[in-house]
């Protein structure tokens, strides 16, 4: 059992520059899901994807937010001309329908 | 999802039992209670889930009450790893399970 892993583990960028972050789920599970932790809060749910479509975003999914998941295995997470709040770490989860999440270790992203 | 209360600390003694309090009085008959724990500077880890019916695994034990307003996680000989914030997360896992809420979590610390 590899897990989910996540790339990379920490990004350092300048406010207005654009990050992609990419996460790999446990083999053979059909739903990923991304999240978004700040510091001191529980992680908060970003979005959701079935095999390759996206079946959820939530609100807090800014139209400078992006995510994919082309082939129904990795996903990617893309955030455009970022600002200072979007400092936070990005965890990325999958599971197999009806079973429990498994995440990664996240990307903790850094806006100077 | 119906919320969920939990104290913002608690301390146990090494090799101690670790019992977790958890109150979701709004739980409604199809939602299951989860439990995460989250070391730090990782990712949430899944402990263990259930419906109405006490729950075991290698890790730790579910204590769900008859009315399902409340329930204890039990770590039955806490180490000095088990230090983690713990979260307790009740969600309708039938099919729908996609999104994890996660509040604030207990910060558990096993102390020597």
């Amino acid at each position: 059992d590899t897990g989910v892993s996540q790339n990379p583990r920490h990004k350092i960028t300048k406010r207005g520059q654009n990050v992609t972050f990419r996460c790999d789920p446990i083999s053979e599970h059909n739903r990923l899901y991304w999240y978004r932790q700040t510091l001191g809060q529980g992680p908060e749910f970003l979005t959701y994807f079935q095999n390759e479509a996206q079946l959820e975003k939530s609100r807090l999914l800014s139209d400078r937010f992006s995510a994919e998941r082309p082939k129904g295995s990795f996903s990617t997470l893309e955030i455009q001309r970022t600002e200072q709040g979007d400092s936070a770490m990005y965890l990325c989860a999958s599971s197999l329908s009806n079973q429990p999440q498994h995440f990664g270790d996240g990307t903790r992203l850094s806006i100077l | 999802d119906a919320k969920t209360t939990q104290p913002p600390s608690m301390d146990c003694a090494e090799g101690r039992a670790a019992n977790l309090p958890c109150n979701h009085s709004t739980i409604s008959g199809n939602e299951y209670v989860y439990w995460y724990r989250q070391i730090h500077s990782q990712g949430p880890q899944y402990i263990i889930h259930g419906l109405k019916n006490n729950e075991t695994n290698e890790m730790a034990s579910l204590i769900i009450t008859e009315d399902r307003k409340s329930s204890t996680l039990i770590l039955p000989h806490a180490t000095l790893r088990d230090t983690a914030v713990y979260y307790c997360i009740v969600t309708n896992s039938g099919g729908s399970n996609y999104k994890l809420t996660f509040g604030k979590g207990t910060l558990l610390t096993v102390n020597p």
